[in-house]
Order: structure tokens, then C-alpha cells, then sequence
């Protein structure tokens, strides 16, 4: 089964602090993708990246960026943290055409 | 641009209902639509396809290009179907924009 693996379920950060969020995929796939969660406001996609050292702004990419250095790893960086960035966060990754699988989140909180 | 509208935030039946829960999409081409499910402290996972048409877990669903529509439904509902539903849509890259979600609430 594949596996996709969020480095921390929970995270409680100070406004204005860089925060890494880590992804690690076992499954050999081309593409990764950071999605937030709200309640209310569905899925929307920050960033993604379909090779190493490739990346793609998606939906709402703005306080954030993305590394990938390697292949099964896609890191989620907030540059400098605020509040309106408390969200759960959601990490995938895929085949070219095939389903997306998911991580199981990390909720993040900035004070 | 694309878009995908949930219309209902939260749709309540009773075990043993039928469940309708309603997805339209916007879309300038050939759409690939998806129903993904996220159980209550579960990640969340795919439930259907529509390229695939199969039936998960009882449900189903079909896309009908004439009403723009993909909404999934299963003729009989149970406690374990309790979960957020999200309709997706293939934007590209194997992106997804994903609709706002409907939790479903099913009471014994």
C-alpha cells in the first residue's frame, strides 16, 4: 500500500517563525502536491511539483514555498508564519492520470 | 476556470435512506471526476472514479456531461457511510480542485 508520511500530526508555532513541513512518499511517484484544509472552504492546492526541483504554484501560493530536492520528498515552508496560516495540512502524491494518496495531515497553529 | 460546487454543507438521513449527495462542476473540456472520502481521525481516500465505473462500498456515481453533474448515491444508507465527502476535479497535472465538502450524517 502506498505510503505517504506527514512528519508531525500537530504543530504549534509563534507568529513570524519559519516552519518546515516535511512529506516523505515510498511509492516512486512523480508528482506531490500541498493542499489546506479549512472547514467550510474545502481542499485548495498551494503548491505542487511533478519532478525534483520542479515546482508549481497552485490556488494560493502566497507566505508559502515548496523544496524538493528529492524524489519521494516534498517540503511545505512557510517563510514567516501568521496566524490566518492555522490550517490542517494535507500532503499527496501520484502517478501521471492515477488517483492521489494522502497523508494523514498536519495541523498546524500559529499564536 | 474550473470550479466544483457542493451545494449541501451537511446532508442527515436515517440508516436504511437512499443518499444523494449533489456535485456540479465547471470544466472547459473532457472532466475526470473523483469522490473522495475522509472518515472521522482517518486520511483521506479515494471512494470512486468516474473513469473506472465501479460501485465502492454500495456507492455509485455517474457524470452526466449535459447537467454538468457527478453526484454519488448509495440506495441504502449505513452508520459507517458517517464521513466528509469531496468531489474533485481533475485540473491538470494531476491536480485537484476539490468542492467544499458535505459531511454526511447517518442515524440509527
Amino acid at each position: 500500500d502506498v505510503k505517504v508520511t506527514q512528519s508531525s500530526r500537530y504543530l504549534v508555532k509563534r507568529t513570524g517563525e519559519k516552519v518546515f513541513l516535511e512529506c516523505v512518499q515510498d511509492m516512486d511517484h512523480e508528482n506531490m502536491f500541498w493542499y489546506r484544509q479549512d472547514p467550510g472552504l474545502g481542499l485548495r492546492l498551494i503548491y505542487f511539483s511533478y519532478d525534483v526541483k520542479m515546482k508549481e504554484k497552485g490556488d494560493i501560493p502566497e507566505g508559502y514555498s515548496v523544496s524538493r530536492e528529492k524524489k519521494e520528498r516534498f517540503s511545505l515552508i512557510l517563510e514567516s508564519a501568521s496566524t490566518n496560516q492555522t490550517s490542517m495540512y494535507l500532503c499527496a502524491s501520484s502517478l501521471w492520470g492515477d488517483r492521489a494518496f494522502f497523508g494523514q495531515g498536519t495541523r498546524l497553529t500559529v499564536v | 476556470a474550473q470550479r466544483v460546487t457542493q451545494p449541501e454543507k451537511l446532508l442527515s438521513v436515517f440508516k436504511g435512506a437512499p443518499v444523494e449527495l449533489k456535485c456540479n462542476y465547471s470544466y472547459s473540456g473532457s472532466p475526470e471526476l473523483f469522490w473522495y472520502v475522509q472518515y472521522s481521525r482517518q486520511r483521506l481516500q479515494l471512494l470512486l472514479r468516474h473513469i473506472s465505473r465501479e460501485s465502492i462500498k454500495g456507492f455509485t456515481a455517474d457524470l452526466n456531461k449535459g447537467e454538468t453533474s457527478f453526484h454519488l448515491k448509495k440506495p441504502f444508507a449505513q452508520e459507517e457511510d458517517s464521513a466528509m465527502y469531496y468531489c474533485a476535479l481533475n485540473s491538470g497535472y494531476s491536480t485537484l480542485t476539490f468542492g467544499k465538502g458535505t459531511m454526511l450524517l447517518v442515524s440509527p
